[in-house]
């Protein structure tokens, strides 16, 4: 089943204790970003990826950063969370870019205390 | 950074009536995109419009894309429960390769 898969779902953690959220995609699809969504805020985009080793900055960067080492997998990493990065993650992926249709995970609810 | 406003933030209808959510940008747009998402669960991928004036329809919800290719609207017909959720806009933004929501309509839908 063609899908793109996040983990964990739900992560409860303290301020300042390094975490990583797994994403990855059986779609070979070129394109990939992350998402947080807030309450009123919509969707917002943290980074985004057109390729394997190529990766940019969306709306959002601060205190995230990613890596796109393989096709299939876009990790988003946060060295030190803080209680504002208390959201709801979203990893997408495309074939090609962002003109494409975005098939997005099924989220990851991330609590920072 | 380029912005779309969408409007309303929060609609609710009974069962068979319309409802028509916007997306309006101050600028012209390459083009839209629209997401469905249901209470808890992922945004989905609805249609994208591209040409100036476009009408596209999906059964009761019919998409439009203004002349000016600044705004956008979806509309549905004959709401349904089965419509419930939060429908968001996406337009390129940048260098084309990010992608940005507007902040979503919510949809309640009540027998």
């Amino acid at each position: 089943e063609a899908q793109v898969t996040q983990n964990p779902r739900y992560l409860i953690t303290v301020t300042g204790k390094k975490l990583t959220v797994t994403c990855s995609q059986n779609m070979n699809h070129e394109y990939m970003s992350w998402y947080r969504q807030d309450p009123g805020l919509g969707l917002r985009q943290i980074y985004y990826s057109m390729n394997v080793e190529v990766t940019d900055k969306g709306d959002v960067p601060e205190g995230y950063k990613v890596s796109r080492k393989e096709k299939r997998n876009f990790p988003l990493i946060l060295e030190s969370p803080s209680p504002n990065q208390t959201s709801l993650y979203f990893c997408a992926s495309s074939f090609w870019s962002s003109y494409n249709e975005q098939f997005f995970g099924p989220g990851t609810r991330l609590t920072v205390l | 950074g380029q912005q779309v406003m969408q409007i309303p933030q929060y609609q609710h209808v009974q069962e068979g009536e319309d409802f028509t959510t916007y997306c309006n940008s101050s600028t012209t747009l390459s083009n839209i995109q629209w997401y469905k998402q249901r209470p808890g669960g992922h945004p989905v991928f609805l249609i994208q419009l591209v040409k100036s004036g476009e009408v596209k329809k999906q059964k009761r919800l019919t998409f439009q894309f203004g002349e000016a290719k600044k705004n956008s609207s979806l509309h549905i017909t004959a709401t349904q429960t089965t419509d419930v959720g939060t429908y968001f806009c996406a337009i390129l933004t940048g260098t084309a390769s990010k992608l940005t929501f507007g902040t979503g309509t919510r949809l309640q839908v009540t027998l």
